[in-house]
């Protein structure tokens, strides 16, 4: 059975302030893929990433593969309430399993202004 | 283009009542996967369905099915519905054949109590 652990589980921060947000596995995942989800609605991809040590950046977001694909982590830089809301990551297994995704706990993110 | 849709939007049901939820795929998208989601927790992988077949089956009981469609289109079915069983069912779809065949896109949600 494949898990992620997502850390923190709550992060409460003043707008201006940097975060990151961790996902780890004993698994290796063919892909990981980083959602944000608000109250009531489904979760919006934000970024995929595939190859190991991949960094992806999305404005002040900042995606990245640890080298064995069983990690990532999500940085944002000089947050902003706007981004208040539910981070999730999940990772994918290989060719049939692309459709189920395997989730972390989620990080619900507060900034303050 | 639209993106994937689910109705109802919510759902109010009794103890030991059965429901049926539908999604609608991204046009184009032949592959249908579904979660449930209790609040306070990431989604869990209840089934993946591609060409009308089913694909995979995450860890919930016999009273979960669902089926596709000719037209992708899916359906799931919960049966003697309990108390737990209360919480926000996700469907997303997929491309196929193609190299972003991983990304998922989910709908709004129906949002199930079970009373």
């Amino acid at each position: 059975t494949q898990l992620l652990e997502q850390s923190p589980q709550f992060l409460s921060i003043q707008e201006g302030e940097n975060l990151t947000v961790y996902c780890n596995s004993s698994s290796v995942f063919s892909s990981l893929q980083w959602y944000r989800q608000e109250p009531g609605e489904g979760p919006v991809l934000l970024v995929t990433v595939v190859t190991g040590g991949e960094v992806k950046k999305l404005k002040r977001l900042t995606f990245q593969f640890g080298d064995a694909r069983k990690d990532s982590s999500l940085h944002i830089t000089a947050a902003q309430p706007g981004d208040t809301g539910l981070y999730l990551c999940a990772g994918a297994g290989g060719g049939t399993s692309y459709g189920k995704l395997t989730f972390g706990q989620g990080t619900i993110l507060t900034v303050h202004p | 283009d639209a993106g994937v849709t689910q109705s109802p939007t919510h759902l109010i049901k009794t103890r030991g009542q059965h429901v049926t939820l539908r999604c609608s795929p991204i046009s184009g998208h032949k592959s249908v996967s579904w979660y449930q989601q209790v609040l306070g927790q990431g989604p869990q992988f209840i089934f993946q369905y591609y060409e009308k077949e089913e694909r995979g089956r995450g860890n919930f009981p016999d009273r979960f099915s669902a089926r596709q469609f000719p037209n992708y289109s899916s359906e799931l079915n919960v049966n003697a519905l309990l108390l737990g069983d209360s919480a926000l069912y996700l469907c997303a779809s997929r491309p196929t054949g193609t190299a972003t065949s991983y990304e998922q896109y989910f709908g709004p949600g129906t949002r199930l109590t079970v009373t």
